[in-house]
């Protein structure tokens, strides 16, 4: 079964840093990962889609990068900004339908 | 272009009774999948459905179950409402062939 792990559980940054989020993986066999921030009680919100063909994505202040063969992706925030606290959740697709999803980095940028 | 909506918002429920769920997925979609997610937990895949049959199940006792319809909106329905069935349910619309997947808001569940 794919088990999915993100480090750190939380971090709190102050504005204008540039940040990485971890995200590891048991099986290599993936589809693709996908990357969403989720606000308190709220839904998810889709940030980049990583195919398993590609190493990585860009989408503005963000950047994705998928290793496969280590089982690694990271997610780097450029510019951190008090807007974007929140909690970054990454999603392994093995080769079936279903996602895998790890418990989340909750990120707090201080003004 | 409307994205993926889910009813209700919020819902309130005893032990025992029954509940169902609604989504609507984003325009051009074809795929829902349910989840379930405890308060600082990632979501758990409950189950997907694609031209109206279940296609694949999370590990998800049978009280949980589903519909989808021929305009691709779904439901989830949970019978004999447990304690532990409280949480936030999700659901995800897609498409081949990434199935990149879009969220909606959530029904927010508890079970009293």
């Amino acid at each position: 079964k794919q088990e999915v792990t993100q480090i750190p559980a939380a971090l709190s940054v102050p504005e204008g840093e540039n940040l990485v989020l971890n995200c590891s993986f048991t099986d290599s066999a993936i589809y693709n990962l996908q990357w969403f921030r989720q606000d308190p009680g709220k839904g998810l919100t889709s940030l980049l889609l990583i195919q398993s063909s590609q190493r990585e994505q860009t989408s503005g202040r963000l950047n994705a990068s998928l290793d496969k063969s280590s089982g690694r992706s990271t997610l780097y925030i450029a510019a951190s900004q008090p807007g974007d606290s929140a909690t970054y959740l990454c999603a392994v697709r093995p080769h079936g339908n279903q996602f895998y999803f790890g418990t989340g980095t909750s990120l707090t940028v201080i003004p | 272009d409307a994205g993926v909506t889910q009813s209700p918002t919020h819902l309130i429920k005893t032990r025992g009774q029954q509940v169902t769920l609604r989504c609507s997925p984003k325009s051009g979609h074809d795929t829902v999948s349910w989840y379930q997610q405890a308060l600082g937990q990632g979501p758990q895949f409950i189950f997907q459905y694609y031209e109206e049959e279940e296609r694949q199940r999370g590990n998800f006792p049978d009280r949980f179950s589903g519909h989808q319809f021929p305009n691709y909106s779904s439901e989830l329905n949970v019978n004999a409402l447990l304690l532990g069935d409280s949480a936030l349910y999700l659901c995800a619309s897609s498409r081949q062939p990434s199935y990149e997947q879009y969220f909606g808001p959530g029904t927010r569940l508890t079970v009293t």
